[in-house]
């Protein structure tokens, strides 16, 4: 069965700080890698994808480890406004079935 | 401006009813997607459609059904059939059925059972 895990969390961070977190993925053979943000009572939005070399964009860096099968996101400078669930997400099987989301990582940025 | 459009926001359902979410887009995207969320969990997919006319069942079918017959549309009725249907439901499409740029999200239907 195809799995994706976080902690749920929540991780309680001060404004300023560096926050990291990793994600599991149980199929080896997972092609693609993205990190949602999904803010209380919304949708899910794409933060960003996540590539085999790694990247970032602005305070935010996605790392992927396909050895140990896992993902991490970090968030540098931490603002209020990055209060969210934050969603692991791994595309398996070609897209045939669609994409396979984590429970989500709870993360409150503390003034 | 181009995106998906979930109606309504809020729906309540009475035990035996049938009700039907909508989900429009127009960014021409062939491949859509119907979630279900429930507190603290993941979300699960209930069917899918990577074109017009065809459609498949996901993880947890049962107690829905779709229909898939203007690219533009995939609506999602709830049936009698399923027993605990209060949850956030998502329609989600993406430009590439192989899915390598993810999804786009509506906005969401919130479903009560009263």
């Amino acid at each position: 069965r195809k799995e994706v895990e976080q902690d749920p969390g929540p991780f309680n961070v001060p404004e300023g700080a560096t926050v990291a977190f990793n994600c599991t993925y149980s199929n080896s053979a997972s092609q693609s890698f993205f990190w949602y943000r999904q803010d209380c009572r919304k949708e899910p939005k794409l933060l960003m994808s996540v590539y085999s070399s790694g990247n970032e964009d602005g305070r935010f860096t996605a790392q992927l480890n396909r050895a140990s099968q896992y993902i991490s996101l970090l968030i540098r400078d931490s603002k209020l406004s990055d209060s969210a669930t934050y969603l692991c997400v791994v595309l398996s099987g070609g897209g045939a079935d669609g994409l396979t989301f984590g429970k989500g990582t709870h993360l409150i940025i503390q003034p | 401006d181009g995106g998906i459009t979930q109606s309504p926001k809020y729906l309540f359902r009475k035990e035996g009813q049938n009700v039907t979410l909508s989900c429009e887009q127009n960014l021409n995207h062939d491949a859509m997607y119907w979630y279900r969320q429930d507190p603290g969990q993941g979300l699960r997919l209930i069917y899918y459609s990577q074109i017009v006319n065809d459609f498949q069942k996901g993880d947890i079918a049962e107690g829905y059904s779709v229909s898939r017959e203007k690219k533009e549309s995939f609506p999602l009725t709830v049936t009698s059939a399923q027993k605990n249907p209060t949850a956030f439901y998502l329609c989600a499409s993406s430009i590439d059925p192989g899915l390598l740029y993810g999804y786009t999200f509506g906005s969401g239907t919130r479903l009560t059972v009263v």
